[in-house]
């Protein structure tokens, strides 16, 4: 089954870091685009980074700078490591395969940013 | 940056009968390869996203026959023939032709 399980969420106040981490199962994220999507509280979605399968990388301007994305071959997994954290990145970030669209979607972790 | 436009952001709808959902970008988003990008998703409450249409008009799969996807360069539409009580929810077109990928604002589907 393919599946996708993120972890490394939590509250973190202003100026912290964090790193998230996505566990991928039944297929490989070295070989295919990889993205992380974020889902502010009541509001919609807002796409933040993508690795592709040649390993092109590109961020959002809101994050740019300050997150990087990265994957794991040995572990199958995707990560976001995420600095100079602000209270405008609380959301919940979701770990996608980005293959013809967003076909495979982690159930989230939540990030609080706040003092 | 491709600004996605969705109308309604709300659509009452009426159990049995068909809805539409409209997304215009801001330029085309026919890609370099002669792809188009465009895909379609629903979040039901409570839920992550989950991916209907992608390349226009291409049913993901599992995806009922009665969700439909259809378009050309800078406009498109979802269409569900038939609604159900399942398809209670937020709709949301996105570009992946151009950096940055953007989302439309979503439609919330919600029975009358």
């Amino acid at each position: 089954e393919v599946q996708l399980v993120e972890s490394g969420g939590g509250l973190i106040q202003p100026g912290g870091s964090l790193r998230l981490s996505c566990a991928a199962s039944g297929f490989n994220v070295i070989n295919t685009y990889m993205s992380w999507v974020r889902q502010s509280p009541g509001r919609g979605l807002e796409w933040v980074s993508v690795i592709s399968d040649d390993d092109t990388i590109n961020y959002a301007d809101s994050v740019k700078g300050r997150f990087t994305i990265s994957r794991d071959n040995s572990k199958n997994t995707l990560y976001l490591q995420m600095n100079s954290l602000r209270a405008d990145d609380t959301a919940v970030y979701y770990c996608v395969r980005a293959i013809n669209g967003m076909d495979v979607w982690g159930q989230g972790t939540t990030v609080t940013v706040s003092s | 940056d491709v600004v996605m436009t969705q109308t309604p952001l709300s659509l009452p709808v009426t159990l049995g009968q068909p809805a539409s959902i409209s997304c215009r970008a801001s330029q085309s988003l026919v890609h370099r390869s002669g792809n188009t990008h465009l895909s379609w998703l629903q979040q039901r409450p409570g839920q992550p996203p989950r991916l209907l249409i992608y390349r226009i008009s291409n049913r993901f799969s599992g995806v009922p026959d009665r969700f439909s996807g259809s378009g050309a360069e800078t406009d498109f539409t979802l269409r569900i023939s038939r609604v159900e009580a399942e398809d209670v929810g937020v709709y949301y077109c996105l570009q992946a032709t151009h950096f940055p990928w953007t989302f439309g604002q979503g439609t919330r589907v919600e029975f009358k």
